[in-house]
């Protein structure tokens, strides 16, 4: 079965600029969540879906943060207005039943905001 | 609130070694812990894991065995390899809980 992705791999924009990532799940997994590593910290929780609900949105740091997900398939995560802060590697995960089966991750989308 | 901690810095090895990274946690109730590994390029997969006191997880030739008394997972390798090298998160979740908690992560670099 084809694995997490994450588009783009890489993301450079200026503070004040709009991003959005994009994740596509495996296919059929109802639970989707996103997480962020900021440099030299730990991967932080930002929120988690099912299907499109949002189940524990806890994790979002700030209403500059947006996070969709269509129709229960893919999910976006829009940064309007970026700050220097944001910078980091947002990786998205799925799972079809609990955390206790363990996610399959992405690889990541690095977030550079200069 | 739940944490993880892992030793701080870097791993740097030769191949044949034996491998500890040390991992322990704080959590409020019966946490289910996690080892996950990210090579290179690659997203973070799940490693290994254990959901209740003196279980021990194992994979690849890593194990870990759940420590209630010391909130301790670490992990271990006795033979590691060139293809071992990876960045290892400890993580925990709570029961009813979906999230995980993440440690730093170490770096584990293995020379031929």
């Amino acid at each position: 079965e084809a694995g997490v992705t994450q588009f783009p791999s890489h993301s450079v924009i200026e503070k004040g600029q709009t991003v959005t990532l994009r994740c596509d799940p495996i296919s059929g997994h109802d639970n989707l969540y996103w997480y962020r590593r900021v440099m030299g910290k730990e991967i932080k929780f930002l929120l988690h879906f099912v299907k499109e609900s949002k189940q524990d949105e806890s994790g979002m740091p700030n209403n500059r943060f947006l996070a969709e997900r269509t129709g229960g398939t893919y999910s976006t995560l829009k940064v309007q207005p970026a700050e220097l802060e944001d910078s980091g590697v947002y990786f998205c995960a799925s799972s079809h039943r609990g955390v206790s089966y363990g996610y399959t991750f992405g690889s990541g989308t690095r977030l550079t905001v200069v | 609130g739940n944490s993880v901690t892992q030793m701080e810095g870097p791993v740097t090895l030769s191949e044949e070694a034996f491998l500890t990274i040390n991992c322990t946690y704080t959590a409020t109730g019966y946490p289910s812990l996690f080892w996950y590994v990210q090579y290179p390029g690659e997203g973070l997969q799940l490693l290994l894991k254990a959901t209740k006191a003196d279980d021990k997880g194992s994979n690849k030739g890593f194990e870990a065995t759940y420590r209630k008394e010391t909130t301790s997972f670490h992990l271990e390798k006795g033979s590691v390899q060139v293809s071992d090298s990876a960045v290892y998160f400890c993580a925990l979740s709570e029961s009813g809980n979906n999230r995980l908690a993440f440690g730093k992560g170490n770096q584990v670099v293995v020379i031929p």
